[in-house]
């Protein structure tokens, strides 16, 4: 039973166009949510993270937007970089108490 | 500030042996987490202890436990390896205080054969 989902296990897209990753989840008790990011050999990253009383929070180029009636949220990168190729986990917990349910990642490569 | 640092690294068992992993936490936290990942899928959660006692438990059987001592650094212990418990094991720290995001340590890799 898959709480948190991420169903395009990659995503392709070239240098300076926008990255859109998305994730669902079921748990309506899910309050708070979270985008990390992981090279290899390396631990995940935090990126961003969003409380359920917003639908949008913005850090530079990153941009997550929760769609709480759809259980959806997204992950927005503009302009993406070559950098920016990693694996990014969508997670969520309940009372922001950081159990969090992760996604299964999306393998992101942005080409130069 | 240090951050999250796990112990070993990499680390190959034999299937019925028992393993400890280490995990010191980020300099500030009081609340440790612990996470396996499989290849090719995200994080699962374990357990996580707070004021040195298990504060939420995952899907994992009793042989997946866990100590967290008074300087908030925390153990995993694994006892009856079976294979698929070869997995890459996180660590992360936070303070249960705050509506803060948890920081994760580089991981340690367990192989059991």
């Amino acid at each position: 039973d898959q709480q948190v989902k991420q169903n395009s296990p990659s995503l392709s897209v070239q240098e300076g166009r926008i990255s859109i990753l998305n994730c669902d989840y079921t748990n309506s008790m899910f309050d708070y949510f979270l985008w990390y990011k992981k090279y290899p050999a390396e631990g995940p990253t935090f990126l961003i993270s969003i409380s359920s009383i917003k639908d949008k929070n913005e850090d530079g180029r990153f941009t997550v937007f929760l769609n709480k009636s759809a259980k959806h949220l997204s992950l927005h990168i503009v302009p993406s970089q070559p950098g920016d190729s990693a694996v990014y986990f969508c997670a969520a917990s309940v009372n922001a108490g950081n159990m969090l349910t992760f996604g299964g990642g999306t393998r992101l490569m942005v080409k130069p | 500030e240090t951050g999250v640092t796990q112990s070993p690294t990499h680390l190959i068992k034999t299937r019925g042996q028992q393993v400890t992993l280490r995990c010191s936490s980020q300099s500030g936290h009081n609340t440790v987490s612990w996470y396996q990942q499989a290849l090719g899928q995200g994080p699962q959660f374990i357990f996580q202890y707070y004021r040195e006692e298990e504060n939420g438990r995952g899907n994992f059987p009793p042989r997946f436990s866990g100590l967290q001592f008074p300087n908030y650094s925390s153990e995993l212990n694994v006892n009856a390896l079976e294979l698929d418990d070869s997995a890459l094991y996180l660590c992360a720290s936070s303070r249960i205080e705050q509506n803060t995001e948890a920081f994760f340590g580089q991981g340690t890799r367990l192989t059991v054969v």
